[in-house]
């Protein structure tokens, strides 16, 4: 099937709008990923969902980064207020189930990159 | 909980020269082992896993690793690189058999450098 999607691929924006980026994981993945990489930087971990399970949020950098995922489907990663430092590429990643033996194995989406003017 | 650790965000090697890429975990209980790569201008991708079983994994590209866990270490090894492999190399741990918490941890990533 499909793989990770992530959409829109660019989103450039003035400093102090609202911006919304949305993934759709793979068909069956009950935990969904998002991650910040700042130009040639490795990987911040935002916020991880796993089925209906309270979402961990303890990578959220402000109050101004929210996420939202639906059932275990489509998730949107909503930032306001943007700033210049929030310029990056949010990657999203999805993920079979604990159960499945092969959890951590993850997919990646190919990423929206972000700019803040 | 759990961290990576990889030594050195940068290394570069001869054409045909041994890849050895470092990576150090830390976990409260039996980890399961990922290297992932990231192709210029391109997403992840895994390159190989360890989760139980056979110590020494074997991924795409020639690629291999070895889980030690007397050494707490999972080191990334290619016998003989190619201009190919050029990339960023992420090490990443997540808890095994955790429950269903399996929140992936990843180490800050080394830049690899194939060197004609």
């Amino acid at each position: 099937g499909a793989g990770v999607s992530q959409s829109p691929s660019n989103k450039v924006t003035e400093k102090g709008k609202d911006v919304e980026l949305r993934c759709d994981p793979i068909s069956g993945h009950t935990a969904l990923y998002w991650y910040r990489q700042r130009l040639g930087q490795g990987l911040e971990f935002l916020i991880y969902f796993q089925g209906n399970s309270a979402p961990d949020k303890s990578g959220l950098p402000s109050d101004r980064f929210s996420a939202e995922r639906t059932g275990e489907s489509v998730s949107t990663l909503t930032i306001q207020r943007t700033q210049q430092e929030d310029s990056a590429v949010y990657l999203c990643a999805s993920s079979l189930s604990p159960s499945s033996g092969r959890a951590g194995e993850q997919f990646f989406g190919p990423g929206t990159r972000l700019t803040v003017l | 909980a759990q961290s990576v650790t990889q030594l050195g965000s940068h290394v570069s090697v001869s054409e045909g020269a041994l890849v050895l890429l470092r990576c150090n975990y830390s976990s409260s209980v039996p980890p399961y082992l990922f290297w992932y790569v990231q192709y210029p201008n391109q997403g992840l991708q895994l390159l190989l896993k360890y989760t139980t079983g056979a110590t020494l994994v074997k991924g795409i590209n020639g690629f291999e690793a070895e889980f030690k866990k007397s050494e707490t270490s999972f080191h990334l090894t290619k016998p003989s690189a190619h201009m190919s492999d050029a990339a960023e190399y992420f090490c990443a741990v997540t808890p095994g058999n955790s429950g269903g918490y399996q929140k992936v941890t990843f180490g800050t990533g080394t830049k690899l450098q194939v060197i004609p």
